[in-house]
């Protein structure tokens, strides 16, 4: 069955620099969830969209921007980036808002 | 404060052995509770999600139990293998569906 789909897999960038990760949902599925996972921590909720609209935010910096498009795949864009910023970056997918959500392999940032 | 507790913060079983995991949780008010796996660097999976009304619900080996009077929930593991090794992570949701995630159990299943 497919599953949802986050590029890239690995990415490192220097400080102040800027990124921009991808995240393709299962199909049918209209909303999109973004987690951040620090080092030995648990995910942090940071924004979610449903149906290209955003439905909820959690504790995304400024300095992070989301979208999700009429294809329904979402673009984290993160910019000044800084060391603590390095973590793994989590997309999940699910159909109406509440049901399952499932997730993605996740993106590994890393700052330097 | 976490709203969700889970514990043992770790354990070691033996291949075949059975194990239970424990997961309290204070959200309110309460939607759903889901037991996920997660491999290490790799994106959690869903085992069982279960709603106020449910009390057990099983996926295979996995068997999640809920009580939403004491608010206490338990992901029962039967017949371990070694593929069983992974952080179980209890998530509840709210009526506004963020999701609370507890800090996992790291189950380590030995030959």
């Amino acid at each position: 069955a497919a599953g949802v789909i986050q590029s890239p897999r690995h990415l490192i960038k220097e400080k102040r620099e800027t990124a921009t990760l991808k995240c393709y949902p299962i199909p049918r599925h209209d909303t999109v969830y973004w987690y951040q996972q620090g080092p030995g921590q648990d995910p942090q909720f940071l924004i979610s969209f449903y149906e290209k609209m955003q439905s909820d935010k959690g504790s995304i910096p400024d300095r992070f921007s989301a979208q999700q498009f009429s294809d329904y795949h979402s673009e984290l864009n993160m910019s000044s980036l800084e060391l603590g910023d390095s973590a793994l970056y989590f997309c999940a997918s699910s159909r109406p808002q509440g049901e399952t959500q499932y997730f993605g392999p996740g993106t590994r940032l890393l700052v330097l | 404060k976490n709203q969700v507790e889970q514990s043992p913060q770790s354990l070691i079983i033996l291949e075949g052995k059975n194990c239970t995991l424990q997961c309290n949780y204070t959200v309110s008010p309460f939607s759903n509770l889901r037991w996920y796996k997660q491999d290490t660097g790799r994106g959690p999976v869903s085992l069982t999600i279960m709603t106020f009304s449910e009390n057990t619900k099983s996926n295979g080996r996995y068997t999640a139990t809920l009580d939403a009077d004491t608010k206490q929930s338990s992901l029962h593991i039967t017949a371990s293998q070694l593929s069983d090794s992974a952080s179980y992570i209890c998530v509840v949701s709210g009526d506004d569906y963020k999701l609370s995630f507890g800090a996992g159990t790291t189950v380590t299943v030995r030959a």
